[in-house]
């Protein structure tokens, strides 16, 4: 079974700190994505990747970067975090375009 | 772009009762269809997915259909139980586009 995990769990940041949110994927998938999910909402795609060293950019990119030095690695960066940016974060996998396998989630709290 | 709109946002079922969620898209060359559930406090798992070509899957007592020509998917529980408490999300895919498009979710609830 596809297996991502992701790291921290949680995290508590500050007002205008710098926040990396790192995936890993062992399933060999070259598409990886970033969602956020706000309490009682849907996800929303932030950035996605098909192949190492190469992002797109999702529904809602603004204030997020993302990275992708390995097929196995997908970091998602906030340079400035605001409080708006508190949300749990999901990362995912896909073998092509079928469906996704998510991580357990990072619960971000940003005072 | 896909948009997907999901009803209804909350559901409350007896034990032992059906129970539908349903979900409308725009895209009319949306081709993959999925339902995640989403325990509370933990990630999304596949619960069932159906593609263009076939309209129908069945399993873990759930039925999912898929209605093209009115652009509408539907999960389908035959008889609740307590197991089955749980956000649900339904998600599509158009033929040849990478991203996923998410409904809001329906909160699931089974009563005793």
């Amino acid at each position: 079974e596809a297996a991502v995990t992701q790291s921290p769990r949680s995290k508590v940041a500050v007002t205008g700190g710098k926040v990396t949110l790192s995936c890993h994927q062992t399933n060999n998938h070259d598409y990886m994505y970033w969602y956020r999910q706000d309490t009682g909402h849907g996800l929303r795609l932030i950035h996605y990747s098909y192949v190492a060293d190469s992002t797109e950019k999702g529904d809602i990119p603004d204030g997020y970067k993302a990275s992708r030095p390995s097929q196995e690695n997908f970091s998602l960066i906030l340079e400035l975090a605001s409080l708006s940016q508190t949300a749990v974060y999901f990362c995912a996998s896909s073998y092509d375009r079928y469906e996704q396998y998510f991580g357990p989630g990072t619960r971000l709290t940003v005072l | 772009g896909e948009q997907v709109e999901q009803r209804p946002p909350h559901l409350s079922v007896r034990e032992g009762d059906s129970a539908v969620i349903t979900c409308t898209y725009t895209d009319p060359n949306s081709y993959y269809f999925f339902w995640y559930k989403q325990e509370p406090g933990a990630s999304l798992q596949l619960l069932m997915k159906v593609f263009s070509s076939t309209e129908i899957n069945e399993g873990q007592g759930f039925t999912v259909l898929l209605n093209k020509k009115d652009k509408r998917l539907s999960l389908n529980l035959t008889a609740a139980h307590p197991g089955d408490s749980a956000a649900y999300f339904c998600a599509v895919r158009p033929y040849g586009n990478e991203k996923i498009t998410f409904g809001a979710g329906t909160k699931l609830t089974i009563k005793p």
